[in-house]
């Protein structure tokens, strides 16, 4: 079945220096749908990007992706990280998305902490 | 506008109670999903309704758990015999179904669950 794999668990950043998280997946279908969601502390999971065109670089309140079917990644990044963006993220799959099944696959997340 | 309501918030149980959470979908949405969130498995599918029918169930644990969806407005998630290890967030979302659906799921806040 489909996977997401998120290497790091924890990731902490001084104010200021880049962001890069890692999310690679595996699925046997070619038409995969990969998103980032974000999680802030006491509120509820929400969409930050999406894509499923290959090599095309996405971009959404500060944050961007370029999905990477060669390598099946799709890490996101920051130029520079913000107190703000503290938060839980997690990488997100859907592995067939010309099917008929909505169901996305979710990674382990990553717990990042920027600090000034 | 609403969002996805989850009911209760947070509920304790003794080991072997019985469990029941509520969600209510935002309205005009056709799909429904259910996701347990742990710190060391991260977000898991457990299951969802497409227009009150179940779609996928395939990460439902089969024998203490069950979920329904009554009306297009209601699902519940019922966990019997609880047990430690099933104490987690219990998170509900929805989205728009058929040529609407976009991989964007909207969620509720979540329903801890802490089993004694």
């Amino acid at each position: 079945g489909d996977s997401v794999t998120q290497k790091e668990g924890l990731v902490t950043l001084t104010e200021g220096l880049p962001v890069m998280l890692n999310c690679t997946y595996q699925t046997i279908y070619s038409n995969a749908f990969l998103f980032w969601y974000v999680h802030y502390l006491n509120e509820s999971p929400r969409l930050l990007l999406k894509s499923s065109t290959d090599n095309k670089r996405t971009e959404h309140q500060g944050f961007h992706a370029t999905l990477h079917k060669s390598s099946s990644s799709f890490h996101l990044q920051k130029s520079s990280a913000q107190l703000s963006d503290s938060a839980l993220y997690y990488c997100a799959l859907r592995g067939n998305s010309g099917g008929s099944n909505y169901k996305l696959t979710f990674g382990k997340g990553t717990l990042l902490t920027v600090t000034p | 506008n609403a969002g996805v309501i989850q009911t209760p918030r947070h509920k304790v149980t003794g080991k072997g109670q019985e469990a029941t959470l509520w969600c209510e979908p935002i309205s005009g949405h056709s799909a429904v999903f259910w996701y347990r969130q742990t710190i060391v498995q991260g977000l898991e599918f457990l299951t969802y309704f497409r227009n009150q029918a179940p779609i996928d169930d395939s990460g439902m644990p089969k024998e203490r758990f069950s979920a329904q969806m009554p009306n297009q407005s209601h699902s519940t998630l019922k966990i019997q015999s609880t047990q430690p290890q099933d104490s987690a967030v219990y998170l509900c979302a929805s989205s728009l179904g058929g040529t609407g659906y976009t991989g964007q799921l909207y969620f509720g806040e979540g329903s801890k669950l802490t089993v004694l």
